[in-house]
């Protein structure tokens, strides 16, 4: 079965500094790999997504995220935040089709320091 | 950009009572899905929904719940006699019918069973 582990529930970082926010997953196949922003009272938003080539793909906002097919990894990254970054970060991996079901992480909360 | 877009926004029942969540999924989306996020946990799978029937359900999709498509645009959730436990943040989510299609998740409806 696949699942997703966000090993940080909370992380605080200063306005301008760099971001890491953790994930690793466990799927039987070529993962198809998501991350997903959260703002109070939003929807789920897509940050960015992995299928396949390139492992270092960018998304929307400044984030990217580097798949590690060794370290079973996908973790997003920025090179420094903003205030408005703030909110809950969820990873996700999927199965190939378009009926792809995925798999969420419990999420990261992300509070910035001004 | 097109969206998702679910209502009501927030639904207050009583246990015991039917309730309705209501979503229109983007126009050319093939395949549609509902998920849930109890308050504190993890985005979890529902169901999703394929060429007028559902392909694929998870534990927690039991006979109290249904969906529907009762025309070209609307995508419902039925829940028939609610619990308490049913309390959370229902996401419906679409996407294309391509290998590599996202899911596009509506924001939500948040429903308290008192």
């Amino acid at each position: 079965a696949q699942s997703v582990t966000q090993p940080d529930i909370h992380i605080t970082v200063s306005e301008g500094a760099s971001l890491e926010l953790r994930c690793n997953y466990s799927y039987g196949a070529t993962p198809y790999l998501f991350w997903y922003v959260q703002s109070p009272g939003q929807g789920l938003q897509l940050l960015l997504k992995y299928f396949s080539g390139d492992t270092l793909v960018q998304g929307i906002k400044g984030f990217e995220a580097e798949f590690k097919r060794s370290q079973s990894s996908f973790n997003l990254r920025k090179p420094s935040v903003h205030w408005s970054d703030a909110a809950e970060y969820f990873c996700a991996v999927g199965a190939a089709g378009g009926g792809n079901k995925l798999t969420f992480g419990t999420g990261t909360q992300l509070k910035v320091e001004l | 950009e097109p969206e998702v877009t679910q209502t009501p926004s927030h639904q207050v029942t009583q246990m015991g009572q039917e309730v309705i969540l209501r979503c229109v999924p983007i126009s050319n989306h093939l395949y549609f899905y509902w998920y849930r996020q109890i308050l504190g946990q993890k985005v979890e799978f529902l169901v999703s929904f394929y060429n007028n029937e559902i392909s694929e359900k998870s534990e927690i999709f039991d006979d109290q719940f249904s969906v529907e498509r009762p025309d070209g645009s609307n995508f419902t959730l039925k829940i028939r006699s609610t619990k308490l436990e049913d309390s959370a943040m229902y996401f419906c989510a679409s996407n294309g019918g391509s290998y590599n299609s996202p899911l596009h998740f509506g924001n939500g409806t948040r429903l308290t069973v008192t």
